[in-house]
């Protein structure tokens, strides 16, 4: 089984601060992790994402997650938000689970960017 | 490679009827994934086809169903329609590569049931 928990419904800041979006997971089997970004009417597109290897995950639009096995965490971190950052942010989580590759996704945070 | 297409993107239908959704994939991708989205309910799994077989499936009615055709096409049909299926209905495809689990999504049919 798996699962996902974003922190925070909705995250504000101001432009040019950095963006810290929480994510928390839990599998019975080694994880794949993903970032999704969704702008108003349309799909998800990956930002980035973490199967083996390098822990520290470079994504696209100058995004990057860490992947902490021990505090089971896959946070999603920009140093400088700009004003089209603004979207719903989405973690998911996979793993071949019964054979089963089809991801888990959080409930979502919409990432605010204030002026 | 063109992404993931759906059609039609808006769809206005009455309670009761019933509505089918396309989806086309990546080329080369033989599997394609439907997921529901609400704001209450979030991203939820409906199924997911490869190679003309339904593979998984999610914990939705038997009034929503799925096929997947030899190209890889797939349509979903939701029967019946109610008013709590008023969503963005999601197609995603994915590759058979290592990367099988990374999944590409279309911009979503956006479903009203009046």
């Amino acid at each position: 089984a798996q699962s996902v928990t974003q922190l925070g419904s909705h995250v504000s800041v101001s432009e040019g601060a950095l963006v810290l979006l929480r994510c928390n997971y839990s599998s019975s089997v080694p994880p794949y992790l993903f970032w999704y970004v969704q702008y108003p009417n349309q799909g998800l597109q990956l930002l980035l994402k973490y199967t083996t290897g390098a822990t520290l995950v470079k994504g696209i639009n100058g995004f990057e997650a860490e992947f902490k096995k021990s505090e089971t965490s896959f946070h999603l971190t920009k140093p400088s938000a700009h004003m089209s950052d603004a979207a719903e942010y989405f973690c998911a989580v996979s793993g071949a689970s019964g054979g089963s590759y089809i991801p888990t996704f959080g409930r979502g945070t919409s990432l605010i960017v204030h002026p | 490679k063109a992404g993931v297409t759906q059609t039609p993107r808006y769809l206005i239908k009455t309670r009761g009827q019933q509505v089918t959704l396309s989806c086309s994939p990546i080329s080369g991708h033989r599997s394609v994934s439907w997921y529901q989205q609400t704001p209450g309910q979030g991203l939820q799994f409906l199924f997911e086809y490869f190679s003309e077989t339904q593979r998984n499936k999610g914990n939705f009615p038997g009034r929503f169903s799925g096929r997947q055709f030899s190209n890889s096409r797939s349509e979903m049909n939701v029967s019946t329609l109610e008013l709590g299926d008023s969503a963005l209905y999601l197609c995603a495809s994915s590759s058979t590569g290592s990367d099988s689990y990374e999944q590409y999504f279309g911009p979503g049919t956006r479903l009203t049931v009046t």
